[in-house]
């Protein structure tokens, strides 16, 4: 069946550090693919988005790539600020196309 | 422009009460969802949409009931509370989802309806 693993957090890091989640998935066939992130008190929003292998999305200094070869799709940011604090989550459109199939998520915190 | 509202925000209930937690959205989306989060989880879904009279059980439908009467509501039911439904619970909606991998079924979620059942 499909499956999002995400890389257990918490993340810890400093203002301006690089910042690598990684997120791989298991599915039939070549499904959209998603990074949503959670804020506190709020609920989730659409970070960015993929459909297709090597389609990069990028949103707000973050970016991901649909690599098929090795079925993942690592969130990505080269200088990461406090407000970007917050849960992200990686998902995954099942074939029917009527639901998301969420990993577990991770916690990013960015201290000054 | 509201997009997804989820009331009420937070909940307490006893054990083997009922209530419903209600979702409305302004998009005129086809899809409706409703998902619950358990601490240190990601989202499962409970109930789905496709359309006003249409519904359909997702992962973890146990214990709940949903009705699609018009296309803007979808009120989730719980009859019977119990503890294992404590949970945060997030309405979704989206659009006519289109083929498989299709970028058109991007999910827009409400706040979130925080629920314990003591």
């Amino acid at each position: 069946g499909n499956s999002v693993t995400q890389m257990e957090g918490p993340v810890t890091l400093s203002e301006e550090a690089f910042l690598t989640i990684n997120c791989t998935y298991t599915a039939t066939g070549y499904p959209s693919l998603f990074w949503y992130v959670q804020y506190p008190g709020e609920g989730l929003q659409l970070l960015l988005k993929a459909t297709k292998a090597d389609d990069k999305g990028s949103n707000k200094g973050f970016e991901a790539t649909y690599r098929k070869e090795t079925t993942s799709f690592h969130l990505e940011k080269g200088s990461v600020q406090v407000s970007d604090s917050a849960v992200y989550f990686c998902a995954l459109l099942n074939q029917a196309g009527t639901a998301l199939i969420f990993g577990k998520g991770t916690t990013l915190s960015v201290s000054s | 422009n509201a997009g997804v509202t989820q009331t009420p925000k937070f909940r307490i209930l006893k054990i083997g009460q009922s209530m419903t937690l209600q979702c409305t959205q302004d998009m005129n989306h086809n899809y409706m969802y409703w998902y619950r989060q358990d601490p240190g989880m990601g989202l499962k879904l409970i109930y789905y949409s496709v359309g006003a009279g249409i519904t359909d059980k997702g992962e973890v439908p146990n214990g709940y009931n949903v009705s699609r009467s018009t296309t803007e509501d979808f009120p989730l039911r719980l009859e019977l509370a119990a503890p294992s439904q404590t949970s945060v619970y997030f309405c979704a909606s989206s659009t006519t989802s289109g083929r498989p991998g299709s970028a058109k079924n991007i999910q827009y979620f409400g706040a979130g309806t925080r629920l314990s059942v003591l």
